[in-house]
């Protein structure tokens, strides 16, 4: 029983456009979100991470968005870069620093 | 600062050997953790470790064991390999703070190891 959902396995964007990848959970005890970029070959880079205190973070290009009452958060990538090109994860936790719970990953390509 | 490394890269047993797995932490950091991930899934939970003691596990068999040093280095050790063990193996390591209450410490992970079981 999967608790944290990334529903689109994949995602195309043209350069200078908006990214958006979704992430939906079901466990109302995970009080801290995290987003990572994998590409091939190589481990999760951190991106970039929300407590449930919050409803926004914004890092560069990189905004999340978290909708407590609807378990649901978003990753906005503008604009987007054909170097933003990977998997990303969708993780959480009820208990920030102990297990994260990930989704199955959203493939992003951006083409130029 | 140095940052998450692991070795090997790559390695391949045969059914029923054993294997262990080695993480060196980023500068600084005091806590790893350790998380399997099959083809085509995210990243799956083993356990955490915390000044060197298992601080956490996820639903994963005691023939999955863990050491981590006084260093903050950790190892990774599967015994009686099973053909489902085939998978990457990533580790993360992060700071955790001792003073307790809310705290937001971000797992920066490895490159991992590939390992085949045959």
């Amino acid at each position: 029983d999967q608790q944290v959902k990334q529903n689109s396995p994949s995602l195309s964007v043209q350069e200078g456009r908006i990214s958006i990848l979704n992430c939906d959970y079901t466990n109302s005890m995970f009080d801290y979100f995290l987003w990572y970029k994998k590409y091939p070959a190589e481990g999760p880079t951190f991106l970039i991470s929300i407590s449930s205190i919050k409803d926004k973070n914004e890092d560069g290009r990189f905004t999340v968005f978290l909708n407590k009452s609807a378990k649901h958060l978003s990753l906005h990538i503008v604009p987007s870069q054909p170097g933003d090109s990977a998997v990303y994860f969708c993780a959480a936790s009820n208990q920030a620093g102990t297990a994260l719970i990930f989704g199955k990953g959203t493939t992003l390509s951006v083409s130029s | 600062e140095t940052g998450v490394t692991q070795s090997p890269t790559h390695l391949i047993k045969t059914r029923g050997q054993q294997v262990t797995l080695r993480c060196s932490s980023q500068s600084g950091h005091n806590t790893v953790s350790w998380y399997q991930q099959a083809l085509g899934q995210g990243p799956q939970f083993i356990f955490q470790y915390y000044r060197e003691e298992e601080n956490g596990r996820g639903n994963f068999p005691p023939r999955f064991s863990g050491l981590q040093f006084p260093n903050y280095s950790s190892e990774l050790n599967v015994n009686a390999l099973e053909l489902d063990d085939s998978a990457l193996y990533l580790c993360a390591s992060s700071l955790k703070l001792a003073s307790g209450g809310y705290s937001t410490d971000t797992q920066y992970f490895g490159p991992g190891t590939r390992l085949t079981v045959l």
